[in-house]
């Protein structure tokens, strides 16, 4: 079974400061796929970053990056220097490798972090 | 090139009555999910189907709830005889044929039951 797990459920910064949200994942698949996705106040889903699970590489896409640790099966973000537009609810997901060549939609998230930037 | 396109964004039931929510996949997706997301909570998988084909059901309640998506027209999520914990953002996503693609999600309709 897969399981996504973010234990912060809530975070609040002010504006310019880094934050960091955790993202920790059970599965028994020796492939999958890592997701963050956004979803701001208006509801919908943003996607952020697919990641593999062949590649640890860290990545940075402006103020966004990723830190994948697969000996610690962590997928952790951080935003620098943060905006009040970054207020928003983040989910990680997790989903198989190759699931029989079918699946890719389908998704195992997590309860979501809100992140609250105070101007 | 639309996105996925669900409908109505927001649909308000009473106890009892139907609810009918609409998906239609980007153009050239032959593939449909459908997520539940009940208020403050992570998104659910509810349904996988391909085009006349239920793939995979394994999220759905086993009353009251079906889904269906025919060879002509949107994919539907189909609630019957709606009750207070119905009340949730219903999220469908679509992928194409191709194998390593990934799904493109819709903007969600907020269903609420009163």
């Amino acid at each position: 079974a897969q399981k996504v797990t973010q234990a912060q459920t809530e975070i609040s910064v002010v504006e310019k400061e880094d934050v960091t949200l955790d993202c920790v994942y059970e599965t028994r698949d020796t492939t999958y796929y890592l997701f963050w996705y956004k979803q701001p106040p208006s509801g919908e889903l943003v996607f952020l970053i697919r990641r593999n699970s062949f590649d640890e590489q860290n990545e940075i896409s402006g103020r966004y990056s990723w830190n994948f640790q697969k000996s610690t099966s962590s997928f952790n973000f951080t935003i620098t220097a943060s905006q009040v537009v970054d207020s928003a609810v983040y989910f990680c997901a997790l989903r198989p490798g190759n699931a029989g060549g079918t699946s890719y939609g389908k998704l195992t998230f997590g309860q979501g972090t809100i992140l609250t930037v105070h101007p | 090139n639309a996105g996925v396109m669900q409908n109505p964004r927001h649909l308000v039931r009473r106890r009892g009555q139907e609810a009918r929510l609409r998906c239609s996949p980007m153009k050239g997706h032959s593939h449909v999910y459908w997520y539940r997301q009940l208020p403050e909570e992570g998104l659910k998988f509810m349904v996988y189907l391909q085009k006349e084909n239920i793939i995979d059901e394994s999220g759905m309640p086993k009353e009251r709830f079906s889904a269906e998506f025919p060879k002509e027209g949107p994919s539907i999520l189909r609630i019957q005889q709606v009750v207070r914990g119905d009340s949730a953002a219903y999220f469908c996503a679509s992928s194409p044929q191709e194998l390593n693609t990934e799904a493109f999600f819709g903007q969600g309709t907020r269903l609420t039951v009163v």
